[in-house]
């Protein structure tokens, strides 16, 4: 059983839509990561919660502890934002992270 | 912003060689990792370091893999006698204490072995 999984896997749009892309994870954690890797492979931290929701820029990233779930929300979607978003966890006390499947955004011109 | 360094960025190596990845991660922080992505799958877990020593590994991680921090800046992966299956993309990553704490990803080193 996947401990993180992301919905959905793969995600067109137009430029200027509001994306949403969902995490749900299994395990306890003390902290959710939200990654984005673009095609050249690196990764870049965006957000790290523990509760409630952060906002930066055009994103805003969303958890439910109670719910083990958390969303990423992409408002004015451009085509620079097209990437593969990850959700990570760290499980109980472990200092290593799971990392989901990611979802591939791609947002048309 | 402070980063996270890999070198190389890109690695070719026949079978059987034995290959050191490198990363010099953020001069504060006490946790250091190593991830890896093989091509079109996820992300995996493979060693965390802290404190000069292993603090878990992944089963992947066996004993052709080995990490050092030699000098206290640098951090490296070695892989003894590499195999195809090792061809992937290499992530070293360092934090704060705990995974409450934000990590930083290197850029990574993308490993072919041929």
């Amino acid at each position: 059983k996947n401990e993180v999984e992301q919905s959905p896997q793969n995600l067109t749009a137009q430029e200027g839509e509001f994306i949403t892309i969902n995490c749900s994870y299994s395990v306890g954690i003390s902290a959710l990561h939200w990654l984005q890797q673009h095609p050249g492979g690196g990764i870049v931290s965006l957000f790290m919660l523990s509760s409630g929701k952060k906002k930066h820029g055009r994103l805003i990233a969303t958890i439910n502890i109670q719910e083990k779930h958390s969303s990423l929300h992409i408002t004015a979607s451009h085509p620079r934002d097209s990437a593969v978003y990850i959700c990570a966890v760290p499980p109980n006390r472990d200092d290593k992270i799971i990392f989901g499947k990611g979802t591939r955004l791609h947002i048309l011109p | 912003e402070p980063e996270v360094t890999q070198t190389p960025s890109h690695q070719v190596t026949q079978m059987g060689q034995e290959v050191i990845l490198r990363c010099v991660p953020i001069s504060n922080h006490l946790y250091f990792y190593w991830y890896r992505q093989i091509l079109g799958q996820k992300v995996e877990f493979l060693v965390s370091f802290y404190n000069n020593e292993i603090s878990e590994k992944s089963e992947i991680f066996d004993d052709q893999f080995s990490v050092e921090r030699p000098d206290g800046s640098n951090f490296t992966l070695k892989i003894r006698s590499t195999k195809l299956e090792d061809s992937a993309m290499y992530f070293c990553a360092s934090s704060e204490p705990g995974p409450s704490y934000g990590y930083t990803f290197g850029s990574g080193t993308r490993l072919t072995v041929v």
